[in-house]
């Protein structure tokens, strides 16, 4: 079975450190999509990123960054210099195929609850 | 375009009334989905549809039923609620099942 582990329950960090949220996953599938969303406490869950199984190329977007390393299995976050409307829960998500149909789930990690402090 | 649209926002329920959970997109996606979610659990599958007339159980579908009559719908229905079922619960539709699921805003619902 599939499986996403999020290690951290919950970082505190004080505005302008630097934070990395850690990702680590299990699959048997060869192709497979890694995902971030971010839920602030408003409760809506937003996309961040979506990678698939044969880029490993890291992202960079603003002061989000990811990195993903296929030989340990983990796609980690990284928030450069954080600022407090980072404060939210984020999760990783590993897609999974459904072989009935043409489709997949999304199996997601508990979550890590990140606190930026001003 | 709305997105993914859910309502009602919150919902209190007795053990045993039936209720459903409305989800609309107007991204004429074909896949579509309902999580649930819990403290410290992240989200877990409830029901999922590839399209129109194709619904199928995911992780935790007991005391849920689905049905995906028009692309833009597709509705949760609680058959006779327990306080199990208290949760938040998304919908979240994508062109396919490889592509990025956008979700709704959820739907906070407590049985007493």
């Amino acid at each position: 079975a599939q499986k996403v582990t999020q290690a951290q329950t919950e970082i505190s960090v004080v505005e302008k450190e630097d934070v990395t949220l850690d990702c680590v996953y299990e699959t048997r599938d060869t192709t497979y999509y890694l995902f971030w969303y971010k839920q602030p406490p408003s409760g809506e869950l937003v996309f961040l990123i979506r990678r698939n199984s044969f880029d490993e190329q890291n992202e960079i977007s603003g002061r989000y960054s990811w990195n993903f390393q296929k030989s340990t299995s983990s796609f980690n976050f990284t928030i450069t210099a954080s600022q407090v409307v980072d404060s939210a829960v984020y999760f990783c998500a590993l897609s999974e195929r459904i072989p009935k149909e043409y489709g997949n789930k999304l199996v997601f990690g508990a979550g890590t609850i990140l606190r930026v402090k001003s | 375009n709305a997105g993914v649209t859910q309502t009602p926002k919150f919902q209190v329920l007795k053990t045993g009334q039936s209720m459903t959970l409305q989800c609309a997109q107007d991204m004429n996606h074909e896949y579509m989905s309902w999580y649930r979610q819990d403290p410290g659990m992240g989200l877990r599958l409830i029901h999922y549809s590839v399209g129109a007339g194709i619904t199928d159980q995911g992780e935790v579908p007991n005391g849920y039923n689905v049905s995906r009559s028009t692309t833009e719908d597709f509705p949760l229905r609680l058959l006779s609620a327990a306080p199990s079922q208290t949760s938040v619960y998304f919908c979240a539709s994508s062109y396919s099942g490889r592509d990025t699921q956008y979700f709704g805003p959820g739907t906070r619902l407590t049985v007493l």
